[in-house]
């Protein structure tokens, strides 16, 4: 099973708004991931867990706060965003840099700011 | 850090004809270099990927070629049908940043007229 699944699927919220996007996967990965994309853009690294511990904050605002719970759980808290933050936020699993290199995307949320 | 630069940006063959896209990376350390395969609406899918002890690598219709010594890396697509029409990324491992850390090319948009 080579599967990451993120909800929500979409998400709008206000500019005052806290919510959160979750995403889980169960392959045994030790890495996980938080991605951001633009339209006809590449995925933009945000975060980065291995060993559920953050190694890769990719100076990312403070509005947006990671979580990994356990091994097969990652959360991305939003609060205060702004509307340039509206894009797709894709979540990825792979083995941790030491065992392996392949990285698997999840479907990703849809995010739009008002 | 790792920099990867993709060309062509888009991409337009006739169906059944060859399609090939290049990049190139500025980290000569870099020893991963995945592709991704992003339909619209949808994830980033892994689809070939290949390692830096080996020049080439192939999966049915599709192949990757590494010279790293030109540090430049390509997919090739025989035989183009419709249904490869997306954006391909191409990414290298960067060997920087502890993590699996991926640096992904601008993209290449890819059109297959039938």
């Amino acid at each position: 099973d080579t599967e990451v699944t993120q909800t929500p699927k979409h998400l709008v919220m206000g500019m005052t708004n806290k919510k959160s996007l979750k995403c889980e996967q169960h392959m045994g990965h030790r890495a996980m991931y938080w991605y951001k994309q633009k339209a006809k853009k590449p995925p933009e690294l945000m975060f980065v867990y291995s060993y559920e511990k953050l190694s890769i904050n990719e100076s990312v605002p403070s509005r947006f706060s990671p979580e990994c719970p356990n091994s097969s759980l990652l959360n991305l808290h939003l609060h205060a965003l702004q509307p340039e933050d509206s894009a797709l936020y894709l979540c990825a699993s792979s083995q941790p840099r030491d065992r392996g290199h392949e990285q698997y995307f999840g479907p990703g949320t849809r995010l739009t700011v008002t | 850090g790792e920099n990867v630069e993709q060309h062509p940006s888009t991409l337009s063959v006739q169906e059944g004809d060859s399609a090939v896209i290049k990049c190139t990376y500025s980290d000569s350390a870099s020893n991963y270099f995945p592709w991704y395969k992003q339909e619209l609406g949808k994830r980033p899918q892994l689809i070939i990927d290949i390692r830096s002890n080996v020049g080439e690598k192939k999966d049915q219709r599709i192949a990757v070629t590494l010279n790293k010594t030109a540090k430049h890396f390509s997919l090739h697509i025989t035989e183009t049908q419709p249904e490869d029409s997306a954006v391909y990324f191409c990414a290298a491992r960067d060997m920087v940043e502890y993590g699996n850390k991926l640096v992904f090319g601008a993209g290449t948009i890819l059109r297959v007229k039938s």
